[in-house]
Parts: structure tokens; C-alpha cells; sequence
């Protein structure tokens, strides 16, 4: 597609639940990152993928925290048994290699967990 | 945790003003990038210095990456309303960018 497109745009849900989160990166970009921003914080890092492999899941907060990617292109960001600390902007970016030219980033998801 | 420190955190200036943001790091960064967030959007690439001492325009602004590879500039000349937003400083460390925490700028017209 023309951008990095994430569904869906706002998500409320019970602590306890789990949600998924997606990310259609631009097409033919290979690297694909996810990153989460807190209220009035910068950004965090989660994960990123090179084709449909995590070289690098160091940020993933804790083992409720899962991500994959298929067929080069979709991600999907799990996140299990919701807490409410959970509650942020999910962005999700993706660039051509690995991000030495800046990435192009989606919108976001508003996750909020009551 | 981060490792870029942005300032100022805000910032609230006159339109037609020039602006000025700085980033530091205590490690060095080959590549800086400078990006802006609008409300409800995600951050937009702004600005990208790949060599020390480089100095980048794009429009009205001015970005530096300093001799150093520990810190960068970002200048807005004759600030407009629009220019309101969150710009972040970006890093890029290994095969990721790491983010400053953001200057948030407000522009009285």
C-alpha cells in the first residue's frame, strides 16, 4: 500500500483479555519495527523483523507480549492478559533496509485497558 | 531506558520566531534522524544526517549532526502555526532507532 496501515485505529479492553494488534507495512519494505508510546513519553522499542524473523525482541516488555510476521508483509503484535499499564500508542513502522533512512511509520493503535 | 536527552521538554514561542531543539548521548550515534508527530498520527521523518559535523536544510529547517556523533541541533526558522507538534531525535543504534523523549512546541499566532 501507499503507507504503513494499522488496524485498529482505537481499542478499549478489559484487563485480562487478550487483543491483537495489526501492522500492513508499505509494500516491498523489508524490515518491519513495532514500538509503543506511553502518555506524553517518547518512543519505545519492542521488536523488529527482517523479512519474517525477530533478530531482536529485546524490548518486549514481558512473555505476554508476542509478535510474528507472514509472508514478509503482516505483523500482528499479541498482547495477553491485559493490564492496565498496557495502555498506550502501539506504532508500527517498516523501511526498505534497516532503518538508516528513517522509517515510515503508521498512525498507531490507542489501546486502552479498563 | 533512554538513552538520547531532548530539550526542552516544550516549548511556547511567538509565530515568525526561529526555534532551536538539541539531543545528546552519551554513545555515539552513526546516523541521527529528526522527526515530527502531529496529533493522532505517527512521527514523519523530518530530517537525516548520516556524516559528523553535517549540516542539513530541509525548507525552514536546519539540522546538524555534531563533530562528535553525541549530539545533534534541529532549527525552525520564522515559526507557523502548523509547526505546532512533538519532534523527537532518533539514533540509530545497531539495526533500530532509539527515540529522545520529545520537545513539544506550541505556537501562539
Amino acid at each position: 500500500g501507499a503507507g504503513v496501515s494499522q488496524s485498529p485505529s482505537n481499542k478499549v479492553t478489559e484487563k485480562g483479555k487478550d487483543v491483537e494488534l495489526r501492522c500492513d507495512p508499505i509494500s516491498g519494505h523489508t524490515a518491519l519495527y513495532w514500538y509503543r508510546q506511553s502518555l506524553g513519553q517518547g518512543l519505545e522499542f519492542l521488536i523488529y523483523f527482517q523479512g519474517n524473523s525477530a533478530p531482536d525482541k529485546s524490548g518486549l516488555p514481558s512473555d505476554r507480549f508476542s509478535a510474528e510476521r507472514t509472508g514478509g508483509s503482516v505483523s500482528t503484535l499479541t498482547i495477553q492478559r491485559t493490564q492496565q499499564e498496557d495502555s498506550a500508542v502501539y506504532l508500527c513502522a517498516s523501511s526498505l533496509g534497516l532503518g538508516g533512512n528513517g522509517y515510515t511509520f503508521g498512525s498507531g493503535t490507542r489501546l486502552t485497558v479498563v | 531506558g533512554q538513552q538520547l536527552n531532548q530539550s526542552p521538554q516544550s516549548m511556547f514561542i511567538q509565530e515568525g520566531e526561529d526555534v532551536s531543539m538539541n539531543c545528546t548521548s552519551s554513545s555515539i550515534f552513526n546516523t541521527w534522524l529528526w522527526y515530527k508527530q502531529d496529533p493522532g498520527e505517527g512521527p514523519v521523518l523530518l530530517i537525516a544526517l548520516y556524516k559528523a559535523g553535517e549540516l542539513t536544510s530541509n525548507g525552514r529547517l536546519t539540522a546538524q549532526f555534531g563533530i562528535t556523533r553525541k549530539d545533534s541541533f534541529l532549527n525552525i526558522s520564522a515559526s507557523i502555526p502548523s509547526d505546532v507538534g512533538i519532534y523527537f531525535c532518533a539514533g540509530l543504534q545497531g539495526n533500530k532507532l532509539v527515540f529522545g523523549a520529545g520537545t513539544i512546541l506550541r505556537v501562539k499566532s
